[in-house]
């Protein structure tokens, strides 16, 4: 149980283009979930937070213009890196915290996407 | 939060035990310890957490020293798919608390 995908599992494109990458939980309802950005060799930084029906809170220093986040159900949100450019090119992780979980480590991590800007 | 520290590598020779250390010296009397590991280019992955008591399961067991100010994640025969980053965070235990990510260490196991 606590399945959390991601889709795509990686991508590449242009330079200007927008990418939208999809987070479900397969098999528990979320009611929050996380989006997370990797840079090589580098620790997971928090980029937002979303709340289904809701807008997304983002941390200090995240675009929220750039890093468009919706969360239009319990099982998806959804992540679209606006105009985007070869410095955002990362591995992008979200998690979803299960639908009543009183625990904190009842978030559940998706396998991440690897995108690349050229 | 309380903040940890890491040695940011360390290795193991597969089939020995991997004592991972961390220290969390500001921690506070309500504050959880929770491991967490990232294998490459996956996302993280929950190991196992602790308040005070010496806590196992099927993946590792964690030791809090009685002043809570350090601990040591141990994984009694590491094998090469234990390879990874091990994520040391301190929180308190609601749901409601973002996880957030210090540098880790990462853990090389050697044939």
């Amino acid at each position: 149980g606590a399945v959390v995908s991601q889709h795509p599992s990686w991508v590449i494109c242009k330079s200007g283009t927008s990418v939208k990458i999809e987070c479900r939980s397969l098999d528990f309802q979320a009611t929050t979930m996380f989006w997370y950005r990797q840079f090589p060799k580098q620790s997971l930084m928090l980029m937002a937070t979303s709340n289904e029906g809701s807008k997304a809170t983002y941390e200090q220093g995240v675009e929220k213009d750039k890093f468009l986040i919706n969360h239009a159900s319990l099982t998806l949100s959804t992540l679209t890196v606006t105009s985007a450019h070869p410095e955002d090119s990362s591995f992008y992780i979200c998690s979803a915290r299960s639908f009543g979980g009183a625990n904190f480590y009842e978030q559940y991590f998706g396998p991440g996407t690897r995108l690349t800007v050229t | 939060d309380a903040k940890t520290t890491q040695p940011p590598s360390m290795d193991c020779a597969e089939g020995r035990a991997a004592n991972l250390p961390c220290n969390h010296s500001t921690i506070s009397g309500n504050e959880y310890v929770y491991w967490y590991r990232q294998i490459h280019s996956q996302g993280p992955q929950y190991i196992i957490h602790g308040l005070k008591n010496n806590e196992t399961n099927e993946m590792a067991s964690l030791i809090i020293t009685e002043d809570r100010k350090s601990s040591t994640l141990i994984l009694p025969h590491a094998t090469l798919r234990d390879t990874a980053v091990y994520y040391c965070i301190v929180s308190f235990p609601g749901g409601y608390q973002k996880v957030t990510f210090g540098t880790g260490t990462k853990l090389q196991v050697i044939p």
